[in-house]
């Protein structure tokens, strides 16, 4: 069974941090990695997508992958009170037919 | 809107009944994707779909749950006579030709909120 495993939290931080969220997963065929938010009630909402070893900014966002550690990971920098929301790391499947989502980390962050 | 669109966002259904969720991906999407979210649960893969294909259903229950994206009109998810184990949120995504570069980069709808009483 292909898992992709996350901490679920919750992660706290005060406003203006850096919070960190991490994942690992199974699959080494996995070529295409996630990360999605959602908020309580509402869909899954794509912020990052990384296929490279090494580091991939976005705005306030970093996607980090490192494939020989099959490891993932979100940083999250000046964080905001509307940043508060489940963050889903997923992987593709080898086939790519398919995500294969973790359970989700839920991150609260403080005003 | 060229959003995911799907319908109904919340669905009550008596067990054994059918109930139908209906899917249109964004515009210029031609793949096709169902997840179920079970409280406390994390999304799960159900089915992919491609116009008049299905590519691959592995995560699809063998029985009552069938899946298809016919050549005109939305993806239709029909899960028969249902039980209240079936109540949960199903997510429909799609996704772009994947000659595009974002390779599997899938993009959810609203969802559908299914009660099985």
């Amino acid at each position: 069974q292909k898992e992709v495993e996350q901490n679920s939290g919750p992660l706290s931080v005060p406003e203006g941090a850096i919070a960190s969220l991490n994942c690992t997963y199974s699959d080494r065929g996995s070529q295409s990695f996630f990360w999605y938010r959602q908020y309580s009630g509402k869909s899954p909402e794509l912020i990052m997508s990384i296929y490279s070893n090494g580091d991939k900014e976005d705005g306030r966002f970093t996607a980090q992958l490192n494939k020989a550690s099959q490891y993932v990971s979100l940083l999250i920098r000046d964080s905001q009170p509307s940043d508060s929301a489940t963050y889903l790391c997923a992987a593709d499947n080898q086939a790519g037919t398919a995500l294969i989502f973790g359970k989700g980390t839920t991150l609260s962050v403080s005003s | 809107n060229a959003g995911v669109m799907q319908n109904p966002r919340h669905l009550v259904r008596r067990r054994g009944q059918e109930a139908r969720l209906r899917c249109s991906p964004m515009k210029g999407h031609s793949h096709v994707y169902w997840y179920r979210q079970l409280p406390e649960e994390g999304l799960k893969f159900m089915v992919y779909l491609q116009k008049e294909n299905i590519i691959d259903e592995s995560g699809m229950p063998k029985e009552r749950f069938s899946a298809e994206f016919p050549k005109e009109g939305p993806s239709i998810l029909r899960i028969q006579q249902v039980v209240r184990g079936d109540s949960a949120a199903y997510f429909c995504a799609s996704s772009p030709e994947w000659t595009s570069g974002a390779y599997n980069e899938q993009f959810f709808g609203p969802g559908t909120r299914l009660t099985v009483l």
